[in-house]
């Protein structure tokens, strides 16, 4: 079966910190794939998508993610972390050609940043 | 365009009542997906459909739980009898061929 890893549950930084939150995914064929973000108390929104291209996307807020097809891989990034960016972090992948839109979601990283 | 729209926002219920819960997905949108967050288990989908037809259920936890899409512009998702343990954030999304899923507001259960 499909699986996702995100492999911190809880990240811990001081503003102006580099983020690099890690998402394995365990399916050989073509995906697509999605970074969600949590703020506190709210729903999910979308930060930033790959569906095929450039293996580096640039989402919303200054994040951006890396696609490494040979790692499995879809790594966040942030050079610089905002107070503003404490947030339960999401990695999803969908099956391209499958079920549409059967994305299957990492347990999620939380992200606390320190004033 | 509104989003995705949940309705009731919180629910506190007790043990034993019918609770439905419901979302209006963004129109146009030909997917609709039920989820549920809780600490212990994160995000897991429940159902979800194409074109108003369910497509897989297989995270519907038991036969207590139902859910219905009667026409493209809205969907229930009905607990019946509830428990202490469905007390959760139950989110609905919709999305449009090979496009992004769109998140509601969630609904907050608690079920004493």
């Amino acid at each position: 079966a499909q699986s996702v890893s995100q492999h911190n549950h809880h990240v811990i930084l001081s503003e102006a910190a580099s983020l690099e939150l890690g998402c394995n995914y365990s399916y050989g064929g073509t995906v697509n794939l999605f970074w969600y973000v949590q703020y506190p108390g709210q729903h999910l929104q979308l930060l930033l998508k790959y569906f095929s291209g450039d293996p580096l996307v640039k989402g919303i807020k200054g994040f951006e993610a890396e696609f490494i097809k040979s790692k499995f891989s879809f790594n966040l990034r942030k050079p610089s972390v905002q107070w503003s960016d404490t947030a339960e972090y999401f990695c999803a992948v969908e099956n391209y050609g499958g079920s549409q839109g059967n994305l299957i979601f990492g347990k999620g990283t939380k992200l606390s940043v320190k004033p | 365009d509104a989003g995705v729209i949940q309705s009731p926002r919180h629910e506190v219920t007790e043990m034993g009542q019918e609770v439905t819960l419901r979302c209006k997905p963004i129109s146009g949108h030909n997917s609709l997906f039920w989820y549920r967050q809780t600490m212990m288990r994160g995000l897991e989908l429940l159902i979800y459909f194409n074109n108003n037809v369910p497509i897989d259920d297989s995270g519907m936890p038991e036969d207590r739980f139902s859910a219905k899409m009667p026409n493209a512009s809205f969907s229930t998702l009905k607990i019946q009898p509830s428990e202490p343990r469905d007390s959760a954030v139950y989110f609905c999304a919709s999305s449009s061929y090979k496009e992004t899923q769109y998140f509601g507001p969630g609904t907050r259960l608690l079920v004493l």
